[in-house]
């Protein structure tokens, strides 16, 4: 089982350009959360997609927006970047009821 | 508003020594609780959780937290610390009735420092 897998490991992108950064669900999970997390910080929620739908969505602008696909990967884009975004994202999957959260080792992004 | 709270930015422990890294949370109902492990440039690890039962949850590696309902914490703890513990530590709550759908409420970390 090779877990959750988010790739790319790290991008460097320029300000105002657009990012999208993937995630592969460890097997058998169907919901896929995001998170980012700033240096010294913990993680924020994004957002969160079951069923190919976002279900739910943390204090993030319009600029974040996501996708899941019927394999259940999902991705997240990120608009007009700014220096801010700059941060570790985290993707989590989960199956059922009350069950724990599993994360990938995060794509971390820079922007200069 | 719910909120998970870790008071201490870094907690210093002699290896051998116990440690307690602590966590309250404030949240309508009876929360799920959580706790990750984070090493460096690298994603959250799963250690435990409280979701109802026992209030002394046993987890990975050998940690353990205890809930209290009426202090509203969750403290994570550990008979014996190793070197290797040194890590950051993150505590979550997810609000009751929300599941799998419910997103982590996370504090900002506390970081623990084994010394040999």
């Amino acid at each position: 089982d090779a877990g959750v897998t988010q790739s790319p490991t790290h991008l460097i992108k320029t300000r105002g350009q657009q990012v999208t950064l993937r995630c592969s669900p460890k097997s058998g999970h169907d919901t896929v959360s995001w998170y980012q997390q700033a240096l010294g910080q913990g993680p924020q929620f994004i957002f969160q997609y079951y069923e190919e739908e976002e279900r739910q969505r943390g204090n993030f602008p319009d600029r974040f927006s996501g996708h899941q696909f019927p394999n259940y990967s999902s991705e997240l884009n990120v608009n007009a970047l700014l220096l801010g975004d700059s941060a570790l994202y985290l993707c989590a999957s989960s199956l059922a009821l009350v069950t724990e959260a599993f994360f990938g080792q995060g794509t971390r992004l820079t922007v200069v | 508003a719910q909120s998970v709270a870790q008071p201490e930015d870094q907690v210093n422990v002699a290896e051998g020594n116990p440690l307690t890294v602590k966590c309250t949370y404030s949240v309508s109902g009876n929360p799920y609780l959580f706790w990750y492990v984070q090493y460096p440039n690298r994603g959250l690890q799963f250690l435990l959780k409280y979701i109802t039962g026992d209030n002394l949850v046993k987890g990975s590696y050998g940690f353990e937290a205890e809930f209290n309902k009426s202090q509203t914490s969750f403290h994570l703890k550990k008979p014996s610390a190793l070197v290797s513990d040194s890590a950051l530590y993150f505590c979550a709550v997810r609000a009751p009735g929300e599941g799998s759908q419910g997103n982590l409420i996370f504090g900002k970390g506390t970081k623990l420092s084994v010394k040999p």
